[in-house]
């Protein structure tokens, strides 16, 4: 029971344009987002988060939007790198509940 | 160095052994968590540690075994490793919401 998807498993955009990266999640007890950036052989790094009371996070070329009615969560990066180039993970918890749920991950690919 | 660190980085096994994986964290963090990494499921949840001596099952806790002894290190151990255990598996510890991982071991069972 995937509890958090993402069901673009990539995305391949032109430098300079906009990514947009999408996550949907099922479970209405969750309040806090995040996305996280995963580099190969790396582990994964945070990347930005967003709590539930609020719909809108942004930090420099990165913006999270939240849409609770449609449980939908999404990652603008404006304008792409070609450093941008990775694994994006979506994840979500609940309050006072440290089983965090990731995505599937989607692989975006930024090309110069 | 401060941080989270993984050993080994590659590990390959053979069916029905015992291994175990290391970690350990710098921060003193409370929490730490073991993921395992499989393509199409993302990251999912082995166990937890709340503190030194607390631990907890998370979403495929089956056929691992873990120990906090220290709040430091947080090792865990495949009594008896099986192919579906072939993975990359990541340590975490937890700031405040986001957690911060190591890079990584990449597992195989033959």
């Amino acid at each position: 029971d995937q509890q958090v998807k993402q069901n673009s498993p990539s995305l391949s955009v032109q430098e300079g344009r906009i990514s947009i990266l999408n996550c949907d999640y099922t479970n209405s007890m969750f309040d806090y987002f995040l996305w996280y950036k995963k580099y190969p052989a790396e582990g994964p790094t945070f990347l930005i988060s967003i709590s539930s009371i609020k719909d809108k996070n942004e930090d420099g070329r990165f913006t999270v939007f939240l849409n609770k009615s449609a449980k939908h969560l999404s990652l603008h990066i404006v304008p792409s790198q070609p450093g941008d180039s990775a694994v994006y993970f979506c994840a979500a918890s609940a309050s006072g509940n440290n089983d965090m749920r990731f995505g599937a991950g989607t692989r975006l690919t930024v090309k110069p | 160095d401060a941080g989270i660190t993984q050993s080994p980085r590659y590990k390959i096994t053979e069916t029905g052994r015992q291994v175990t994986l290391m970690c350990h964290q710098t921060w003193s963090h409370s929490y730490m968590f073991w993921y395992r990494q499989d393509l199409g499921h993302g990251l999912r949840l082995i166990y937890y540690s709340a503190a030194a001596d607390i631990t907890d099952k998370g979403e495929v806790p089956d056929g691992y075994v873990v120990s906090r002894s220290k709040t430091e290190n947080f090792p865990l151990t495949l009594e008896s490793a099986t192919r579906s255990q072939t993975s990359v598996y990541f340590c975490a510890s937890t700031g405040r919401h986001e957690q911060y991982f190591g890079p990584g071991t990449r597992l195989t069972v033959t």
